[in-house]
């Protein structure tokens, strides 16, 4: 049962334009999101995070946008460089922080010149 | 800020035998540790949490007898896979949970690419 999903397996974008990776879950206890960054043969990198209290939280190029009547949250990257071509998992835990992950499946960002 | 240590990285087994993968919190206490894997193409699946001290808790499926889990230290988690098969080989990561630091309560190791042959 895949509690957390990312529709997209993949998505190209040009360079400095909006890349929009989205991610439903099931589980309404869920009460913590998580965006991380992943390359081949290494571990996921923190991206950005959002709390079940909040609808959208910015960190530079990234905001992460959480819809909890619809189960859906979206991380948007603008604008998109070549260097954030990688594969994108969204992760949900319950009872706070620091408590275990689920992860989606990925979305593997292509940014191009 | 906080960083886990991960090895090997890579590592190439005959079946049947054992691997040991390490995962040592090198500025912090890691009190837990959660271990995945992921298959190619794949989410990241957690296995087990383990906390120091005491007996890891196994995921839904996943044999605690073939995946050892040993805690034995605040710095140091240990995943052993007895008797490998090739369906084993996989891409294994173990993650600290760090607390209220900026990455919010995890940080993961580089991951260690194991290969049954």
């Amino acid at each position: 049962d895949q509690q957390v999903k990312q529709n997209s397996p993949s998505l190209s974008v040009q360079e400095g334009r909006i890349s929009i990776l989205n991610c439903d879950y099931t589980n309404s206890m869920f009460d913590y999101f998580l965006w991380y960054k992943k390359y081949p043969a290494e571990g996921p990198t923190f991206l950005i995070s959002i709390s079940s209290i909040k609808d959208k939280n910015e960190d530079g190029r990234f905001t992460v946008f959480l819809n909890k009547s619809a189960k859906h949250l979206s991380l948007h990257i603008v604008p998109s460089q070549p260097g954030d071509s990688a594969v994108y998992f969204c992760a949900a835990s319950m009872g706070g922080t620091a408590s275990k992950l689920t992860f989606g499946t990925g979305t593997r960002l292509q940014v191009t010149l | 800020g906080a960083v886990v240590s991960q090895h090997p990285s890579r590592v190439i087994c005959k079946s049947g035998t054992s691997v040991k993968i390490e995962c040592r919190s090198l500025d912090f206490q890691a009190t837990t540790m959660f271990w995945y894997r992921q298959f190619p193409k794949q989410s990241l699946m957690l296995m087990a949490t383990s906390n120091e001290g005491s007996k890891a808790t196994y995921e839904q499926g996943v044999e605690k007898d073939k995946f050892l889990i040993n805690h034995a230290s605040l710095t140091l988690s240990t995943l052993t896979v007895t008797s490998a098969h090739p369906e084993d080989s996989s891409f294994y990561i173990c993650s600290a949970r760090t607390g209220w630091v900026a990455n919010y309560g995890y940080t993961f190791g580089s991951g260690t690419r194991l290969t049954v042959v």
